[in-house]
This record gives structure tokens, C-alpha cells and sequence, in this order.
């Protein structure tokens, strides 16, 4: 069965330093795909970032990136230049296999507060 | 814009007396997702629909139940309420490999 550890419950960041957000995944599939969320406070959950169990490359977005190290089944998600608007929820999410039946799992998630 | 509309955004309800919550999209997604989530905590699953086919999790309360009559709506009936499913409820879209796409959720209280 798929699973989704996010092992930081919350991180304090001063303003403008990068930092670092941990997810670790187990599956036995060899296709899936791994997600980033953010939800502010407001509830609404925003799309950041995907990476494919089969992209050679780690995948960027603007400020956003993602370290893709497939053997140690870890997904971090990087925000470079931290801003007090990344201040919010985010959740490392998972879909296994690209068939009918799949279906996308969360982490517990990590709350950031970035200090001005 | 295409997107995912809930509504209502804010829905109260006695305990007990049976809610629907709806979901629109128009985005011709062919999945179709209902999550329950409780404060600080990470949203949980209660079923999806591809296309017509309906996956129920195995923890999904008898209580709930969904309905998709259509590919752009989608529904959620709570049968008799009860006080610990206040929550916010997230209805998302997706194709089949790409991210979901999310409304603005429905919080849901209980008197």
C-alpha cells in the first residue's frame, strides 16, 4: 500500500532563506507520480509542483523545486528566497500507477511560518 | 477560466437532518474526488469516480454517500449528520495522470 511521511509539523524560516520541506514515500509500484500543495489559511489547496516516478530531471517551478532522489524514495520540496506570503500548509501527496483505480494520498503535512 | 465550484462554501445543518454538498467543473476532468478534512490535518479520501466507475474507501463511513450524473457534477449526501463530521469538505478534479485540481471546499457545521 502507498504511504506518505512528512516528518516536520511545522518550520519557522526567516524571511528570504531558502528552505526545505521533507516527504518520503513508499510504494511498490515502479510508475506514480508525487505532488505539492500548499493551503493557506484561507483552505484552498494550490498545485505547486509534480515530478514523475520516471522524469530524469528533479522538477522546478518558479521559486519552487523538487529533490527527486528515487533510491532513497524522498520528494523534498525546496522554496528558494522564502517570502511571508509562503506562509501556509503544505502537503506532499502521491499517486500510485496511472490506472482507473488510482487515487492521490496525502502526508500530514508541515506548517511554515516565515518570521519578517 | 476553468475551474472547480463548490458550493455552498459555508453549510450548517442539525444533527441528524440529512445535507447535500455540490461539486461543478469545467474543466472535463474525468476524475472525481471527495476529501474530508479536519483542522491541521491532512485532507482523507472518501471516494472518487472515474468516469462513472465509483471507488469507495474502506473507511468511508455508511453515512456518506455520492452521487455523479454527469462528468461535470459531482455530489456528496450525508445521510444523518453527526457532530464529528464537521469539516471542511474538498471536491477536486483530475485527468488520469496529472494534479488535482481543487475547489474552494465547503465548510460543513453541525448544531
Amino acid at each position: 500500500a502507498q504511504k506518505i511521511t512528512q516528518t516536520q509539523p511545522g518550520m519557522f524560516v526567516q524571511e528570504k532563506e531558502a528552505v526545505t520541506l521533507d516527504c518520503t514515500y513508499d510504494t511498490s509500484d515502479q510508475s506514480y507520480g508525487l505532488f505539492w500543495y500548499k493551503q493557506p489559511s484561507s483552505g484552498e489547496m494550490i498545485f505547486l509542483i509534480y515530478q514523475g516516478s520516471y522524469d530524469e530531471q528533479n522538477a522546478t517551478e518558479g521559486r519552487y523545486s523538487l529533490n527527486f532522489q528515487k533510491a532513497r524514495k524522498s520528494a523534498n520540496l525546496v522554496i528558494s528566497a522564502s517570502q511571508l506570503g509562503d506562509s501556509a500548509m503544505y502537503f506532499c501527496a502521491m499517486r500510485e500507477a496511472y490506472s482507473s483505480a488510482s487515487k492521490i494520498i496525502f502526508g500530514s503535512g508541515t506548517r511554515l511560518s516565515i518570521r519578517p | 477560466d476553468a475551474m472547480v465550484i463548490q458550493n455552498p462554501r459555508y453549510q450548517v445543518t442539525q444533527f441528524g437532518k440529512p445535507v447535500t454538498l455540490s461539486c461543478s467543473q469545467t474543466l472535463n476532468h474525468n476524475v472525481m474526488y471527495w476529501y474530508q478534512q479536519k483542522s491541521s490535518q491532512a485532507p482523507k479520501l472518501l471516494f472518487h469516480y472515474y468516469d462513472k466507475d465509483f471507488n469507495n474507501e474502506a473507511d468511508t463511513p455508511d453515512n456518506f454517500q455520492s452521487r455523479r450524473p454527469n462528468t461535470s457534477f459531482c455530489f456528496l449526501d450525508i445521510r444523518s449528520p453527526g457532530l464529528g463530521d464537521a469539516a471542511m469538505y474538498l471536491c477536486a478534479t483530475s485527468d488520469q495522470r496529472g494534479p488535482q485540481h481543487f475547489g474552494d471546499g465547503t465548510r460543513l457545521s453541525i448544531l
